[in-house]
C-alpha cells in the first residue's frame, strides 16, 4: 500500500539552529502534503498544507517564517524549523494525500531542542 | 470553518465490552469523515471513512461508524473490544469539495483491561 516516509524519525539540536525533516510518498504521487504538530498527550494539530510548486498555505497563528515548507516535487516536502527554541520540541508530523482519497500519515519526527 | 469534537477523553472498558466513541463536526457543506488509530508508540492509521453512500460504514478490525448528517455525527463502534484495541483514536473532517485540509479532533484513548 501506499507509504509515507519521514527523515529523521529523530533530531536533537541546539537552540538557534535550524533543522530540516523530510516527507516522502515513497510509491504514489501527491501534490498536496500537510504538516501537523502533535503535542504529548493531545490531538494532531495541523500547520501547514505544502502545495507542490506553489507556496504553502499555513493556518492560523502559524508563523510561516520559523517554519519554512518547501514542496518542490511530486514526492518530497520539507518543512525547516529555522532559528528553533525548546517551545518547538514537538513531534511532527507529515501526511499525503492517497489515490484512495485517504491520507496516509508518516511516522513522525521527533524534534528536541536544547 | 471546521471544527471537530470528540466527546470522551478518556474510556476504561474490560474485554468484550461493547465500544461506543463520540465524534460530532461542524461544517456545513459536503464532508469526508474518518477515524484513525494511533497505538503506543505507532503512527496514525486510517480505520475506516466515509465519503458517499451508505452511511454505515465498516473498517478494519471489527470497527463500524455511523454517518448522521441531521446530527452532524460520525460515531465509532465495535461490539465486544478487545485488549489489543488499547490506543487513542482521533476523529477527523476535511470538506468534501476539494478543500483537503483534514482537522482532527482531540483524540480518545481507550484503555481495555484484560
Amino acid at each position: 500500500g501506499a507509504v509515507v516516509s519521514q527523515h529523521p524519525s529523530r533530531v536533537i539540536c541546539k537552540s538557534g539552529t535550524s533543522v530540516k525533516i523530510e516527507c516522502r510518498s515513497l510509491d504514489f504521487q501527491a501534490t498536496t502534503m500537510f504538516w501537523y504538530r502533535q503535542f504529548p498527550k493531545q490531538s494532531l494539530m495541523l500547520m501547514a498544507t505544502s502545495n507542490e510548486g506553489s507556496k504553502a498555505t499555513y493556518e492560523q497563528g502559524v508563523e510561516k517564517d520559523k517554519f519554512l515548507i518547501n514542496h518542490a516535487s511530486l514526492t518530497l516536502s520539507t518543512l525547516t524549523v529555522t532559528s528553533a527554541h525548546p517551545e518547538d520540541s514537538s513531534f511532527y508530523i507529515c501526511s499525503a494525500r492517497n489515490l484512495a482519497g485517504g491520507y496516509d500519515f508518516g511516522p513522525g519526527t521527533r524534534l528536541t531542542v536544547l | 470553518a471546521q471544527s471537530v469534537s470528540q466527546h470522551n477523553h478518556h474510556v476504561i472498558l474490560s474485554e468484550a465490552a461493547s465500544l461506543e466513541l463520540g465524534c460530532n463536526y461542524s461544517y456545513g457543506g459536503t464532508v469526508n469523515l474518518f477515524w484513525y488509530v494511533q497505538y503506543p508508540g505507532q503512527h496514525l492509521q486510517l480505520l475506516l471513512k466515509y465519503f458517499s453512500g451508505d452511511p454505515l460504514v465498516k473498517g478494519i478490525k471489527g470497527f463500524e461508524a455511523e454517518f448522521i448528517k441531521s446530527k452532524f455525527s460520525f460515531n465509532l463502534r465495535k461490539p465486544s473490544v478487545q485488549w489489543s484495541d488499547t490506543a487513542e483514536y482521533f476523529c477527523a473532517v476535511n470538506a468534501g469539495t476539494g478543500g483537503f485540509k483534514t482537522i482532527f479532533g482531540a483524540g480518545t484513548r481507550l484503555f481495555v483491561k484484560a
